[in-house]
């Protein structure tokens, strides 16, 4: 049981590139989740999934795009970075919206 | 409180000793209440939870009390370890229409060998 696994690790863009977050849960949690993590700050929700083929905007959607396409996996793409995005980004998967949120070792990515 | 705030309160404590790591949450109508363990470079990891209908739980070494009058949240581990030594946060999940869980900032916390 892997849990909550994140790819990849590390990622350095340039300004205007895209790319995309892969998250991958094996709990067969329905809601995902993607944060990101800056200093000083608490971690803001992006965009969630509450089941397969379902998206919702979070705190901080700008800039970003999410696709469930399959219950185990959630995407997460930028379509053109910008130096704020900027951040450690973490996946998470909960059973349900009140029960714990378990989150994945993060993606570290710079834009420069 | 915690809930906003651009500097990470910073917590030692001695090896053995007990530590109480306090949050203040924003809204009085949440109902569900987490405390995470961050270590340097990992993701979040659950510690204990408690609903609002509640207002102690305990878990292996940590104890949660929960005042809503005051909207306070409080994080207690015993017998502290090294291992011990992160960031933790507490979240809270607000009802009504726009469930989501919001996140503190952070307490660092160090224990002392």
């Amino acid at each position: 049981n892997a849990g909550v696994t994140q790819t990849p690790k590390f990622r350095v863009l340039k300004t205007g590139q895209s790319m995309t977050l892969l998250c991958a849960q094996d709990m067969n949690h329905e809601y995902m989740y993607w944060y990101r993590q800056d200093p000083g700050m608490g971690l803001r929700l992006i965009h969630y999934s509450v089941g397969e083929g379902t998206t919702a905007k979070g705190e901080v959607p700008d800039g970003y795009n999410v696709s469930r396409l399959k219950k185990q996996n959630f995407l997460l793409g930028l379509e053109s970075a910008a130096p704020s995005q900027t951040s450690v980004y973490f996946c998470a998967s909960s059973y349900g919206l009140v029960y714990e949120q378990y989150f994945g070792p993060g993606t570290r990515l710079t834009v420069t | 409180g915690e809930s906003v705030g651009l500097h990470l309160p910073t917590l030692s404590v001695q090896e053995g000793d007990n530590s109480i790591i306090n949050c203040a949450y924003s809204n009085s109508a949440s109902d569900y209440f987490i405390w995470y363990k961050q270590e340097s470079g990992k993701g979040p990891q659950f510690i204990i939870d408690i609903r609002s209908n509640m207002d102690k739980r305990q878990g292996q070494r940590v104890t949660v009390l929960l005042n809503k009058t005051v909207k306070h949240l409080s994080l207690q581990i015993a017998a502290t370890q090294p291992g011990d030594s992160a960031v933790y946060f507490c979240a809270e999940n607000t009802n009504f229409g726009n469930e989501k869980l919001t996140f503190g900032t952070g307490t660092r916390l160090t224990i002392i060998p």
